[in-house]
């Protein structure tokens, strides 16, 4: 029963490009969270999805963000036009139900140069 | 606006102390409080809390809720040099876990 997995594990971005960051639940999970992490800081909460919907982006940026759960397929989260401000360790997370009890993915490093 | 904060922010100790780390919050909709253990990786699970007063025990590592002071406190006994990680403590309010920064346990030989 393989875990969260989140790929790539790192990513290397210049300013202005895309980044896009993948999240596969654990099987059966349907509630997915993205979290960022700076440096020396806890985990911030980003963005709640079910299967095809968004339902809390509460924590996202209002610009250059966005993330989506399509009915087949891994969690996206994408960054246009990324700034060195973005780098930052990217976690996802889910859940079989609802908020608690989830399980985090190991994260994408993301360094924008 | 919802906030978690942890307390000590790093702690440095030697194998056999014994360490408490706290963890208070302020939000709306407060649901459980969650610990987590993150070493490199990804956080783990540890514990769950939702109700005042009854402490969840795992070996060396133990935590209490007290809903009337919104807090609680992660123990560790025995400590191990394994057991040096940052530990986070996350409150489920409003459909999401709220994380506080953290405490960075080292334990040295």
């Amino acid at each position: 029963n393989a875990g969260v997995m989140q790929n790539p594990r790192h990513l290397v971005r210049r300013r202005g490009q895309e980044a896009r960051l993948r999240c596969s639940p654990m099987k059966g999970h349907s509630h997915v969270y993205w979290y960022r992490q700076l440096p020396e800081e806890g985990l911030k909460f980003m963005v709640y999805l079910q299967k095809e919907n968004i339902i809390d982006e509460s924590g996202m940026p209002k610009e250059r963000f966005s993330a989506e759960f399509p009915k087949e397929g891994p969690s996206i989260l994408r960054i246009q036009q990324v700034v060195r401000g973005d780098s930052a360790a990217y976690f996802c997370a889910s859940s079989l139900q609802g908020v608690v009890e989830q399980y985090f993915g190991p994260g994408t490093r993301l360094t924008v140069t | 606006e919802d906030k978690v904060v942890q307390s000590p922010l790093s702690l440095v100790v030697h194998e056999g102390d014994t360490v408490t780390l706290n963890c208070s919050y302020e939000v709306t909709n407060f649901r459980s409080l969650l610990w987590y253990k993150q070493e490199k990786k990804a956080p783990t699970f540890l514990f769950m809390l939702t109700s005042s007063g009854i402490e969840k025990k795992s070996g060396r590592l133990s935590s209490i809720l007290d809903k009337k002071e919104l807090s609680s406190i992660l123990n560790i006994t025995a400590t191990q040099t394994g057991d040096s990680a940052i530990y986070l403590c996350a409150v489920e309010a409003r459909s999401k876990l709220i994380f506080g920064t953290g405490t960075r346990l080292q334990v040295f030989p």
